[in-house]
This record gives structure tokens, C-alpha cells and sequence, in this order.
């Protein structure tokens, strides 16, 4: 059972490159979730997803987009990398609204 | 939107101590959650808890919803209840965060 998985762990960024993290879950959650930790600070909502085919916007979705094609799969498109995304990203996933589970983060860095 | 709040900001104590950490929220709220955040920054949800009151172990929690708080209690504290508890609301289709409270367990 591997609950909430995000895939790269690190990775680093050139300003101007783009990238997706990826985010699966296999607990058959309707809700997903994609949120941002800046250091020292708590989480914020940047996109989330009550199920397959649709999404919406948290508090701060730009710079960032999301596809929910699946039930499973939640990935996290950032277009056009600036220093300010630099953060550790957490994806999350819920029945309903109910209790979350995380994933382990991605750590990036956009020099 | 709705405020979270969380206090203290930081708590020292010594192994063995207990403590009480304290989330207050602005709006009415469907549900609330308190996470831990190790160290490492692995986040683990402690307790789903809309109202009432669940015990975990050395840990527990209330909520009084229609007085708007939550809170967290941690009794006989280890070095390892070290790191960031984070109370979270959820206000729509989602949960806010508050800022959290950092807790260090000396040895």
C-alpha cells in the first residue's frame, strides 16, 4: 500500500525551464490536492481536484497548471520556472474532505 | 477567507513535560485536522477531528466548533514529538493551514 506518492524527490531548475512533478495515490481518493511550504512557513493551496476531470484553483495557482485525467494522477505543470517557486512541494489526497494523506515532497530549486 | 491561528509560535520543553498547543480559526468550519511535521518534513495527519474530543496514545485533541478552537495536547513528551504541528480547516472544498506551532523536545 503506498498511499500518496510524488515523484522527483529534488530536483533544480534553470529560470525559463519547465517541469511536471508528479503525484499518484492508490487509496481510490476523490480529492487531490497540490500544495507549496515556503521555508519556515505552513502550507499553501495552489490547485486541487474533487475528481477526474475537474480542477480548481487555492490561493495561488500562478505560475502552476494542473490535469486530472485519472483518479489516480494529479500532476503539477510549472511553465516558465522563476526563483520566487522555489519551495517544497506536497501533494495530498482525501475521501471527500476527510482526513488527508501526503505525500513525501518534492524539493525544488530554481536558480 | 478565514484566519487560522496557532499558539504559541514556539514551545521548548523538557522530556517528560506536557503541553498544550492551541488553533483558533475566524469562520464556522466543516472539519479540522492536526498534522505533525517531522523534521525530515514528512507530514503525518494526527487527528481528523470535527468536534469533541480523541485520544491518540500520549496524544489528544478537542475541538469546540461553535467557540471556533482546537486543541492539541501532548503528555509525557519524547525527543522524537519534536517538529511542526500544523492545525488545518476545511473552509469549502479544501483545508487551510495555520502557521503552526514549532516544538522542541530537549533530552
Amino acid at each position: 500500500n503506498a498511499g500518496v506518492t510524488q515523484t522527483p524527490k529534488f530536483r533544480i531548475l534553470k529560470i525559463g525551464q519547465s517541469m511536471t512533478l508528479q503525484c499518484t495515490q492508490d487509496m481510490n481518493h476523490n480529492y487531490m490536492y497540490w500544495y507549496r511550504q515556503d521555508p519556515g512557513m505552513g502550507l499553501k493551496l495552489i490547485y486541487y481536484s474533487v475528481g477526474a476531470g475537474i480542477t480548481d484553483k487555492g490561493e495561488v495557482p500562478n505560475g502552476y497548471n494542473v490535469s486530472r485525467s485519472t483518479t489516480e494522477d494529479f500532476p503539477l505543470r510549472l511553465e516558465l520556472a522563476a526563483p520566487s517557486q522555489t519551495s517544497v512541494y506536497f501533494c495530498a489526497s482525501s475521501y471527500v474532505s476527510r482526513g488527508y494523506t501526503f505525500g513525501s515532497g518534492t524539493r525544488l530549486t530554481v536558480v | 477567507g478565514i484566519q487560522v491561528e496557532q499558539s504559541p509560535p514556539d514551545l521548548i520543553l523538557q522530556e517528560g513535560a506536557n503541553s498544550t498547543l492551541r488553533c483558533n480559526f475566524s469562520d464556522s468550519v466543516n472539519n479540522l485536522q492536526w498534522f505533525h511535521q517531522n523534521p525530515w518534513g514528512q507530514l503525518i495527519n494526527l487527528f481528523y477531528i470535527p468536534s469533541g474530543t480523541k485520544q491518540n496514545g500520549r496524544l489528544s485533541a478537542t475541538t469546540v466548533a461553535t467557540e471556533r478552537y482546537s486543541l492539541l495536547y501532548i503528555s509525557s513528551s519524547q525527543t522524537t514529538d519534536s517538529g511542526v504541528y500544523f492545525c488545518a480547516v476545511d473552509y469549502g472544498q479544501n483545508f487551510v493551514f495555520g502557521p503552526g506551532t514549532r516544538l522542541s523536545v530537549l533530552p
